[in-house]
């Protein structure tokens, strides 16, 4: 199975901070990341698909970068609404495989 | 407006069964591949099974194979997830998902808890 290492698993922010979370896949997949975003007892959204296309709806704030085995999503400038623990996702080979998620946090 | 409702879940003892639906609206349920993944407790997300759009294929973790069914019925917009020999270690939020260009989640419904326990 294709492991996806994130960090940080955690992270502490300020409204209008720039944030970064990485992930790593265990082999190269090629633009094959998903990313979402989960708040507390809610299903996870989708933000980011094939690494760097921002889905529908999702504010241009969120980006996402990387091919091969490094991933990167950024959050330009964080608002109130983006305190959320984020997963990424490999889609490039069963079984589908995700990070444990780094949990964005106020400072 | 895309929705994705689901229902069943609850409390069952080791080695009983349960069966989870979801009720999908709002796009062509027929052309695409519906997913089930779970999430136990203060955990990570796992991938749990697929079904094509047609019904003709499925596909399952390990972690499950042998043990769960994935199904659909087309006519009426209802995936399921019929749950055997249910262990501990199932116990977790699950939620449907409507899947699209090979495996992207993007519309899920709202999760529904089984907890596996004595």
């Amino acid at each position: 199975d294709i492991q996806m290492t994130q960090s940080p698993s955690s992270l502490s922010a300020s409204v209008g901070d720039r944030v970064t979370i990485t992930c790593r896949a265990s082999q190269s997949i090629s633009k094959s990341v998903n990313w979402y975003q989960q708040t507390p007892g809610k299903a996870p959204k989708l933000l980011i698909y094939a690494a760097s296309s921002l889905q529908s709806g999702v504010p241009s704030r969120f980006s996402g970068s990387g091919s091969g085995t490094d991933f990167t999503l950024t959050i330009s400038s964080l608002q109130p609404e983006d305190f959320a623990t984020y997963f990424c996702q490999q889609s490039d080979t069963t079984p589908w495989t995700f990070g444990h998620g780094t949990k964005v946090e106020l400072k | 407006e895309v929705k994705v409702l689901q229902s069943g879940g609850g409390l069952v003892q080791p080695g009983g069964s349960l069966r989870l639906s979801c009720a999908a609206s709002g796009f062509t349920f027929s052309a695409y591949v519906m997913t089930w993944l779970r999430q136990a407790p203060g955990k990570g997300l796992e991938w749990v099974s697929s079904l094509t759009a047609g019904g003709r294929s499925t596909y399952y973790a390990d972690s499950v194979k042998g043990r769960f069914t994935i199904s659909r019925d087309n006519s009426k917009n209802i995936l399921s997830l019929q749950m055997t020999s249910l262990r501990a270690e199932d116990t977790a939020v699950y939620y449907c998902a409507k899947q699209w260009g090979g495996a992207i989640f993007d519309y899920w419904g709202q999760g529904t808890l089984v907890t596996v326990s004595s």
